[in-house]
C-alpha cells in the first residue's frame, strides 16, 4: 500500500531563514515522489519530483528535496524563506511505475513572518 | 488561456439540487482526475480516467458521478447534492505512455457551497 504523511500541518519562518517540510512514504513499490504547492485561491503547482534518478533533487523558487530510502523520507527544505513562499504544499507519492495513482499528503501551510 | 480550465469557479447550490462541474483541457493528456480538497485531509481522489472509454472510482465516489465526452472533456456530477459535498474540488491531468513525466496538471478549482 502507498501512503503519505505530512509530518507538519502548520510551519512558521521568518523571512531569510531556512524551511524544512516534513514527508515520508510508505510504498510498496520504487516511488517516485512529488511536491506541489498551492498557493491561495489556486490550483496546484509542480515544485519538484523525484524519479529513481539522483536523490537529491531541484526544483523551482529554490526549493530542493532529498529522497532518503532508509528513512523513508522526502522532506523539502530552502536555505532562505521568501515572503512570497506562503502557501500550502503537498507531498504526493504514486503507487506504481506507471503512476496509475497519486495519493497525496495532508499538506502543510507554511507561514513568512516579515 | 489556462491549459486545464474549470466551470463553474464558485457555486452556491441548495441540498437536493443537481450540480455539474465542467473541465477541459488543452494539453492532449489521455488521463483526467477529480480531486476533493477540504481542510485538513488533502487532496481524495473521486473518480479518473484513462481514456474515453475508461473511467474509474476513486477512494470517495459515493454521491458522485463522472462522464468523459471527450479526450478533453471530463464533468463531475452530483446528483443530489448534500451540505457534507461542500468542498474545493480540482480536475486534473496527466501524460502517458513514452511522454508520461509522473507530474498532474490541475485547473484552478471549483468551490461548491452546499445549503
Amino acid at each position: 500500500a502507498q501512503s503519505v504523511t505530512q509530518l507538519d500541518s502548520h510551519v512558521s519562518v521568518s523571512e531569510g531563514t531556512p524551511v524544512l517540510l516534513r514527508c515520508n512514504y510508505s510504498s510498496s513499490y520504487s516511488p517516485s515522489l512529488f511536491w506541489y504547492v498551492q498557493h491561495p485561491n489556486k490550483g496546484l503547482q509542480l515544485l519538484l519530483k523525484y524519479t529513481s534518478a539522483a536523490t537529491l533533487v531541484k526544483g523551482i523558487n529554490g526549493f530542493e528535496a532529498e529522497f532518503k530510502k532508509s528513512e523513508t523520507s522526502f522532506h523539502l527544505t530552502k536555505p532562505s524563506a521568501h515572503m512570497s513562499d506562503a502557501a500550502e504544499y503537498f507531498c504526493v507519492v504514486t503507487g506504481s511505475n506507471t503512476g496509475n495513482q497519486f495519493y497525496f499528503g495532508t499538506g502543510t501551510s507554511l507561514t513568512v513572518i516579515p | 488561456d489556462a491549459d486545464v480550465t474549470q466551470t463553474p469557479r464558485n457555486r452556491i447550490t441548495k441540498t437536493g439540487k443537481r450540480i455539474m462541474l465542467e473541465c477541459s483541457q488543452t494539453k492532449g493528456h489521455d488521463r483526467m482526475y477529480w480531486y476533493r480538497q477540504d481542510p485538513g485531509l488533502g487532496l481524495r481522489l473521486i473518480y479518473y480516467s484513462f481514456d474515453v472509454k475508461d473511467i474509474n472510482k476513486g477512494e470517495i465516489s459515493d454521491g458522485y458521478s463522472v462522464s468523459r465526452q471527450a479526450q478533453a472533456k471530463f464533468s463531475l456530477s452530483l446528483e443530489s447534492a448534500i451540505p457534507n459535498q461542500t468542498a474545493l474540488y480540482f480536475c486534473a491531468t496527466s501524460s502517458t505512455g513514452t511522454s508520461f513525466t509522473g507530474e498532474l496538471f490541475f485547473g484552478e478549482g471549483s468551490r461548491l457551497t452546499v445549503l
